[in-house]
C-alpha cells in the first residue's frame, strides 16, 4: 500500500459550491500530480507540482486550482463546481528524478459527482 | 495529448490461461511503465522497462519492449480469478519534467 491518501473518497455536491480534494503523502517525494479519469476511460494529466511553491497546468485544461505549500501537501481547488466536473480524480506522488524513470504511487482517488 | 493506445481494449479469459496486452506509443521515451487499476480504485504499479531493455520479469508477469516499433507487450501467465482489472500503459521521458503519459487501458476479465 502506498503512502498517499485521499479525502473525501466519495462527494456528491450542488452546482455552484466550493471544494477542495485532500491528497497528501508521507514518502516525502517532491513532485506530486492529480489526473482526472472518466468511468472506464484514461487518465488524463490536469495539474503538476515539483515541490513547495511549484505548481504546473498539465496537458488538460482543467477549471481547478492547485497549491503546494508544504511537499506532503497537493490540494485541489474547484471555486464553482459544474455538472461537467463530475469525475475520478486521482494523486500521486513521485521522487523527482531517478535515471531510467521513476514510478508513481497513487491514491485511491475522489468520486466527484456534481449534481 | 495521451501517447499510449492499449489493445486490446477488452479481454475475456478463463482461469489458468495467459492474457497478453499490447500498448502503442508514438513518440521517443526513457522507459515505459505498466500499472493495474481495480474498479473504482488508484493505480498500482506493476513493472517499469527502460528504453534500453528488451525485456523484463516479475512474477507472473513479462513485459517486453520494441522500440524500433514503438510497441511493449505485458503477458500474465497462468491468470487468476483476482488479476481482473485494468491494465494501463504509461510511457515517460526521463528527468526532472518528465512526466507519465498513461493509454486508455485494457479491461481484463479472468473467470473462474
Amino acid at each position: 500500500e502506498a503512502d498517499i491518501y485521499q479525502t473525501p473518497r466519495y462527494l456528491v455536491i450542488g452546482t455552484g459550491k466550493k471544494i477542495t480534494l485532500e491528497c497528501s503523502q508521507t514518502m516525502g517525494h517532491d513532485k506530486m500530480y492529480w489526473y482526472q479519469q472518466d468511468p472506464g476511460m484514461e487518465l488524463h494529466l490536469i495539474h503538476y507540482s515539483y515541490g513547495v511553491n511549484s505548481t504546473e497546468k498539465g496537458d488538460l485544461s482543467s477549471e481547478s486550482t492547485v497549491s503546494r505549500i508544504r511537499t506532503e501537501h497537493f490540494p485541489l481547488t474547484l471555486e464553482s463546481a459544474r455538472p461537467s466536473h463530475t469525475s475520478q480524480y486521482l494523486c500521486a506522488s513521485s521522487i523527482l528524478f531517478g535515471t531510467g524513470g521513476t514510478e508513481a504511487f497513487f491514491g485511491q482517488g475522489t468520486r466527484l459527482t456534481v449534481v | 495529448s495521451q501517447q499510449g493506445e492499449e489493445d486490446p481494449q477488452a479481454l475475456s479469459i478463463q482461469e489458468g490461461e495467459n492474457a497478453t496486452m499490447n500498448c502503442s506509443y508514438k513518440t521517443s521515451i526513457n522507459n515505459l511503465q505498466w500499472y493495474r487499476q481495480n474498479s473504482g480504485r488508484g493505480l498500482v504499479h506493476l513493472i517499469l522497462i527502460r528504453s534500453n531493455e528488451r525485456e523484463k520479469h516479475s512474477g507472473r508477469l513479462r513485459v517486453t519492449l520494441d522500440t524500433s516499433k514503438k510497441s511493449s507487450s505485458l503477458l500474465i501467465t497462468a491468470s487468476r480469478a483476482a488479476d481482473t482489472a485494468s491494465y494501463f500503459c504509461a510511457t515517460g521521458l526521463g528527468g526532472s519534467q518528465g512526466n507519465l503519459i498513461f493509454g486508455k487501458g485494457t479491461k481484463l476479465s479472468v473467470k473462474p
